[in-house]
């Protein structure tokens, strides 16, 4: 399997940017993804990125991949309380056509107003 | 509307008893699986189904059961085996594409609770 690793927290006042990092072991993940989960939820995937990009920019989100590194980091523009959740990094396991996922153990971000 | 759904959101049971918990989808996806969350721990894989009639164990089988006798549905019972049952289960679901992309989308969960 692979392993993934996150930091646990995070905090951040309104209006900042929140950069949340995870590394992870297998080079060979084709699709690493981020989810959201709110208090008591389930997950919402909320971008991904493929293996041959380095940056995936989606309105406030911004995906950075060093595959050298095998570091993935998720940047926020102007954080808001509504951003307060876990963010959970899961590369897909390239060795099957199910492209399984292995999720680290979640950043809880915490906005402040 | 399209979604997965679970229920109960809450269940309460006692040591020793099994449970089965629910979980439906409307979205036509092929492929079904089962996590167990546990607090400041990443999501783990139970079990996993690719096709009606067939499923494969994760990481964290044991104590536990599945079966998949229609696409949209993936009943997970939890048995008096499972030595920590007490957790927060999700069900996802995801369309074959035969890449290794694989869009996950999740259910609201069931909150377990073993008294």
């Amino acid at each position: 399997g692979e392993d993934v690793e996150q930091s646990l927290f995070l905090s951040v006042r309104e209006g900042d940017s929140s950069v949340i990092n995870c590394t992870y072991t297998d080079s060979s993940s084709t699709y690493l993804y981020w989810y959201k989960q709110e208090p008591g939820a389930g997950l919402q995937l909320l971008t991904y990125i493929f293996s041959n990009m380095d940056m995936k920019q989606d309105q406030r989100l911004t995906v950075l991949l060093n595959k050298k590194d095998k570091h993935l980091s998720l940047r926020i523009a102007d954080t808001q309380t509504g951003d307060s959740a876990i963010y959970f990094c899961a590369p897909a396991d390239r060795g099957s056509t199910l492209g399984r996922l292995y999720f680290g153990r979640g950043t809880q971000l915490t906005v402040w107003p | 509307d399209g979604g997965i759904t679970q229920s109960p959101k809450y269940l309460f049971r006692k040591e020793g008893q099994n449970v089965t918990l629910s979980c439906e989808q409307n979205l036509n996806h092929d492929a079904m699986y089962w996590y167990r969350q546990d607090p400041g721990q990443g999501l783990r894989l139970i079990y996993y189904s690719q096709i009606v009639n067939d499923f494969q164990k994760g990481d964290i089988a044991e104590g536990y059961s599945v079966s998949r006798e229609k696409k949209e549905s993936f009943p997970l019972t939890v048995t008096s085996a499972q030595k920590n049952p007490t957790a927060f289960y999700l069900c996802a679901s995801s369309i074959l594409t035969g890449s290794s992309y694989n869009e996950q989308f999740f259910g609201p969960g069931t909150r377990l609770t073993v008294l």
